[in-house]
């Protein structure tokens, strides 16, 4: 199974919004409704911030928002801060033998 | 408040068998799902497998081969085996409470290099 798509990097300013695709197939994002989001800093273990499309993780901002049209998911972060700046990865469930599917990575630049 | 810690040899040589454990509190290690996740320096994530209820495993196709996930109850931890090992099984390994696509809570990961 390959990797799920992501763009390599998305930028934006404090205060604007930016969404970070990720794209499948019809055999893991167009099947199923189980897409996770995961935030990582530098040198730290990755956090989940989406489950399930569209659930916020306990303690993560609403400023976070998951969704899912057809095989693409999306993480919208809205009011963009400084901290925001870090790699995103997106995971899918892409049947039993393959229950997390990752992509290859979004790196958020906040200028 | 659950906290997972991996530790392991840090260096193994290309073919031999990369062994690394992952120490559990907060946490019943009988139940629930212990995933293995790993990532090359610079690189992304990849999930190499999970176990189940200290029972059931399932592994990354790419890596089935080569894997063995296992608990050991009596010292609450779980163990991850990948044999054959090149210089691309070099990463970050992580351990994750879930059995995907939903990992809840990370180790802070151990770094193994392959290289002779």
């Amino acid at each position: 199974q390959s990797a799920l798509t992501q763009p390599a990097s998305v930028s934006g300013s404090p205060g604007q919004s930016i969404t970070i695709s990720c794209t499948g197939t019809s055999s893991d994002i167009g099947r199923y409704n189980l897409v996770s989001w995961y935030q990582q800093h530098p040198g730290k273990a990755p956090t989940l911030i989406i489950y399930e499309v569209t659930k916020r993780s306990s303690g993560v901002s609403p400023r976070f928002t998951g969704s899912k049209s057809g095989s693409t998911a999306s993480l919208t972060i809205s009011g963009l801060h400084t901290e925001d700046e870090a790699d995103y990865y997106c995971c899918s469930y892409a049947g039993g033998n393959t229950p997390g599917l990752f992509g290859g990575g979004t790196k958020l630049t906040v200028l | 408040q659950v906290q997972l810690q991996e530790s392991g040899p840090g260096l193994v040589k290309p073919s031999e068998t990369l062994s690394l454990t992952c120490a559990v509190s907060g946490l019943s290690i009988s139940s629930g799902y212990l995933s293995w996740i790993r990532q090359p320096p610079g690189k992304g994530l990849e999930w190499i497998g999970y176990i189940s209820d200290s029972v059931t495993t399932v592994y990354n196709p790419s890596l089935r081969s080569r894997v063995t996930i296992s608990v050991d109850t009596s010292r609450n931890q779980y163990s991850l085996k990948l044999s054959s090992v090149t210089a691309a099984d070099t990463a970050l390994y992580f351990c994750a409470t879930g059995g995907g696509p939903s990992f809840n809570d990370w180790g802070q990961g151990t770094l193994v290099t392959v290289s002779s």
